[in-house]
């Protein structure tokens, strides 16, 4: 079955430390991959996503993912993080070989920047 | 737009209570989503609907479970009789079809702020 691991469950940074969270899936077939963050209090955001072409994607305030298909994989960086980006940020992939619309998710990782 | 509404956004209630969760998507999507979110599972599938049709229940955990979409602008989610193991966050989302040459959706789903249900 498809799975998607994100092995950071909490991570603490100071206020301008850089950020790398993990994302990796098991499916092996074309697949569109996400990024969602949940602040505080909110619900789930879209921060960036890839469908195809360059593997590194930018998204909304200042994050962006790299796509390594060798290693599955879909890690999500910031080189300076701020204490506004305290959150919990969702990594989901969608298979495009099912023809199903289902998108799956890790279970989170929370973020705790410290200002 | 206002975006994906659920409510109620809180819902307490006791073991054994039927209880309705419902949702409005973004008008014009045709694709609408349900998710549970607890701190064990993380966020999970229940099912999914198309042009108001269930496409995929298999998420759903048991027959006390079943959602509905009479019209696309409308989604309830009921749980009967409700379990404290059901306490957790529920969300809906809804995403939308376009058109690239052919009919393609989009895949970007937008969330709704959630409901947070405790069962006692």
């Amino acid at each position: 079955a498809q799975s998607v691991s994100q092995h950071n469950h909490h991570v603490i940074l100071s206020e301008a430390a850089s950020l790398e969270l993990g994302c990796n899936y098991s499916y092996g077939g074309t697949v569109n991959l996400f990024w969602y963050v949940q602040y505080p209090g909110q619900h789930l955001q879209l921060l960036l996503k890839y469908f195809s072409g360059d593997p590194l994607v930018k998204g909304i305030k200042g994050f962006e993912a790299e796509f390594i298909k060798s290693k599955f994989s879909f890690n999500l960086r910031k080189p300076s993080v701020q204490w506004s980006d305290t959150a919990e940020y969702f990594c989901a992939v969608k298979s495009l070989n099912t023809g199903f619309q289902k998108l799956v998710f890790g279970t989170g990782t929370r973020l705790l920047v410290s200002p | 737009d206002a975006g994906v509404i659920q409510s109620p956004r809180h819902e307490v209630t006791e073991m054994g209570q039927e209880v309705t969760l419902r949702c409005k998507p973004i008008s014009g999507h045709d694709y609408l989503f349900w998710y549970r979110q607890t701190m064990m599972r993380g966020l999970e599938l229940l099912i999914y609907f198309n042009n108001n049709v269930p496409i995929d229940d298999s998420g759903m955990p048991e027959d006390r479970f079943s959602a509905k979409m009479p019209n696309a602008s409308f989604s309830t989610l009921k749980i009967q009789p409700s379990e404290p193991r059901d306490s957790a966050v529920y969300f809906c989302a809804s995403s939308f079809t376009a058109w690239r040459g052919v009919q393609t959706p989009t895949d970007t789903q937008y969330f709704g702020p959630g409901t947070r249900l405790t069962v006692l």
